[in-house]
């Protein structure tokens, strides 16, 4: 079958670095994808990995090793804006996206 | 610029009554469109999907249905609500394949009593 697994919840510091982590097994792999999803909202779109390494944007770097089947999202100087549910996605041979369940972040002043 | 519209933001409905969500999309032409559903501290469960005008794919066997009537509207229905079916419902849409970013619309919380 097909599995993402990721932490249900996180607590981090405003200031401080947060790493997500997200490993996965699907039939095929066409790109990772993390969402960020903020309590009553719906997801907005945060990165996407194909290719294995670190893409970086800003606060927020995601990283890829597609031979372990592992991702994670690692955000920088966290703010209290950024507690939210974190979702981590697989595109697989089909294209369709396989969701992960959401890490729930708090952060605490 | 696109934007996608969901409607109702939030439903409150007796078990056994009908369904009709609806969702549509502007500024683009030929989205492939989604319709998802969250309970509450999960992930997405992709229900339907639809590449073009009446063609529907349907992920997950149950008492919903979806159409497609116009290119860039896509209504989720049904015929007799069940309490299992509460949950946030959220709309979609890729320009192509779902490697794309996909772009959610504002949701629609469900709850079935």
């Amino acid at each position: 079958g097909q599995n993402i697994d990721q932490p249900t919840e996180m607590t981090a510091t405003e200031g401080a670095i947060v790493q997500i982590n997200c490993t996965y097994q699907t039939s095929g792999f066409n790109g990772l994808f993390w969402y960020q999803q903020h309590a009553g909202e719906a997801p907005t779109f945060l990165s996407y990995n194909v290719l294995d390494g670190l893409e970086e944007k800003g606060r927020f770097s995601s990283f890829l090793s597609r031979s372990k089947g592992y991702s994670y999202l690692l955000l920088k100087e966290l703010q209290m804006k950024d507690s939210a549910s974190y979702l981590c996605a697989v595109s697989d041979s089909n294209y369709q996206l396989i969701w992960g369940a959401g890490t729930k972040l708090i952060i605490k002043p | 610029s696109q934007t996608i519209h969901q409607w109702p933001a939030t439903l409150v409905q007796p078990v056994g009554s009908p369904l009709s969500l609806e969702c549509t999309v502007e500024g683009t032409s030929n989205p492939n469109l989604y319709w998802y559903r969250q309970a509450a501290g999960r992930g997405l469960q992709l229900l339907f999907y639809s590449v073009g005008i009446g063609q529907i794919s349907s992920e997950v066997p149950q008492n919903l249905s979806a159409s497609r009537p116009q290119d860039r509207q896509f209504i989720l229905s049904s015929k007799k609500l069940l309490l299992s079916d509460s949950g946030f419902y959220l709309c979609a849409w890729t320009p192509g394949l779902a490697s794309d970013e996909q772009f959610f619309g504002p949701g629609t919380r469900l709850t079935v009593l």
